[in-house]
């Protein structure tokens, strides 16, 4: 199951802050939180991860509670094209496997 | 290549027939991810190749479906005696060990 959890839809106006929030209370210390997002069924596309520090990178910044907690996704100024399902993820770490496991994300719809 | 190829793009296939789907992993990558999406559904984790590690095959869901990855590079995903509910779209990733991790764009499968 999910370590994570999102509210199911979201929407901004374009050109807005998109603020995208994950609960993952359960997380582990040494456990990062990834971000991808999947535009109308593509490939998931990766956008950021983090492990306890605020980060920010061209698409991005991901704001982690300092115990941990919870994040937050903030894409600064939403265009149409960033509507999609965003999902938060934390990074199992069971015997070097290193795989994701999806929940159900956050649809973001972008308005106009 | 510069991502995850995957191949065929899209396969309609009959029921009761067997298919292969092929992933080419970023060059270097030495984990390769298999997941699986239903039509408006999340990914579903099938299975993972780690080096010459012991696959994580814990995410398969019948004896129907079995992978291999040759010379640790390409994989290949087999599915016998498909199934309509098999009809989905298969999401090959790589990474290099814990790092980010990338998806292909996916093969489409139609069961009739």
């Amino acid at each position: 199951d999910a370590k994570t959890t999102q509210p199911p839809s979201m929407d901004c106006a374009e050109g807005r802050a998109a603020n995208l929030p994950c609960n993952h209370s359960t997380i582990s210390g040494n456990e990062y939180v990834y971000w991808y997002r999947q535009i109308h069924s593509q490939g998931p596309q990766y956008i950021i991860h983090g492990l306890k520090n605020n980060e920010t990178n061209e698409m991005a910044s991901l704001i982690i509670t300092e115990d941990r907690k919870s994040s937050t996704l903030i894409l600064p100024h939403a265009t149409l094209r960033d509507t999609a399902v965003y999902y938060c993820i934390v990074r199992v770490d069971e015997d070097s496997s290193y795989k994701l496991i999806f929940g159900s994300g956050t649809r973001l719809l972008v308005r106009p | 290549g510069a991502g995850v190829s995957q191949s065929p793009s899209n396969k309609v296939t009959e029921k009761g027939k067997d298919v292969e789907l092929r992933c080419d992993p970023i060059s270097g990558h030495t984990a390769l991810y298999w997941y699986r999406q239903s039509l408006g559904q999340g990914l579903e984790f099938l299975i993972y190749f780690q080096g010459n590690s012991a696959p994580d095959k814990s995410g398969l869901p019948s004896d129907r479906f079995s992978a291999e990855r040759t010379g640790g590079s390409v994989s290949t995903l087999t599915i016998q005696r498909t199934q309509q509910e098999d009809s989905a779209v298969y999401l090959c990733a790589s990474s290099f060990y814990g790092n980010t991790i990338y998806f292909g764009e996916g093969s489409w499968l139609t069961v009739v």
